[in-house]
């Protein structure tokens, strides 16, 4: 597609519920990057993948965060039993290269546990 | 550990009134040093990538420069237009993983 694409853009969930937020970002791009922004605060980073590998998962805040890449395109972000402190905006990225390298985001996931 | 810091945290200006924001960062290696505009409910949006202490870019009204430890984004002449979040983010040389690490932003506003 044209641009890096999520979904849903909004999801409000209930405590102890599990959750799961899609990325298909840019066709070509091989890395892909998750971030979390609560109200106000700067981008948190979660997890990365080249192609469908993570080589870098040191973001993710427990275990009941996963995330998974298939065929180096579609991305899926799998948050467990959420909990209130999981309310944010869930930002997903993607970059042609490994190198120094210019991020395109979506416009995000925005997640409201009750 | 590899830090970003964002300087100040929020900036009101009257439109005209130039000003610089500040992106202070420590990290065991650069590769590179980007900025990003932020508009609500949205995602970022690239702005530039800086590579090496002296480098400078330009786009319109913004203009952004590096020092070994850290980076300033002018803002000369600003209008309304230019209210956003600029964030700034750093990626290490020395990591594999190409981790990319952003700063917590600046809300830039800008009174007509």
């Amino acid at each position: 597609g044209a641009g890096v694409s999520q979904s849903p853009s909004n999801k409000v969930t209930e405590k102890g519920k599990d959750v799961e937020l899609r990325c298909d970002p840019i066709s070509g791009h091989t890395a892909l990057y998750w971030y979390r922004q609560s109200l106000g605060q700067g981008l948190e980073f979660l997890i990365y993948f080249q192609g469908n590998s993570a080589p870098d998962k040191s973001g993710l805040p427990s275990d009941r965060f996963s995330a998974e890449r298939t065929g180096g395109s579609v991305s899926t972000l799998t948050i467990q039993r959420t909990q209130q402190e999981d309310s944010a905006v869930y930002l997903c990225a993607s970059s042609s290269l490994a190198g120094a390298n210019v991020l395109t985001f979506g416009a995000g996931s925005r997640l409201t546990v009750l | 550990e590899d830090q970003v810091t964002q300087s100040p945290e929020a900036l009101r200006l009257q439109e005209g009134e130039s000003s610089s924001l500040n992106c202070s960062y420590t990290v065991s290696g650069l590769r590179g040093l980007f900025w990003y505009r932020q508009d609500p409910g949205k995602g970022p949006e690239f702005l530039f990538t800086l590579y090496s202490a002296g480098e400078e870019k330009e786009k319109e009204r913004l203009k952004a420069t590096l020092t070994k430890k850290e980076s300033f984004l002018h803002i000369t002449a600003p209008k309304p237009e230019d209210s956003a979040t600029y964030l700034c983010a750093v990626q290490a040389s020395y990591s594999s993983a190409s981790k990319i690490i952003f700063g917590s932003g600046t809300r830039l506003s800008i009174r007509p």
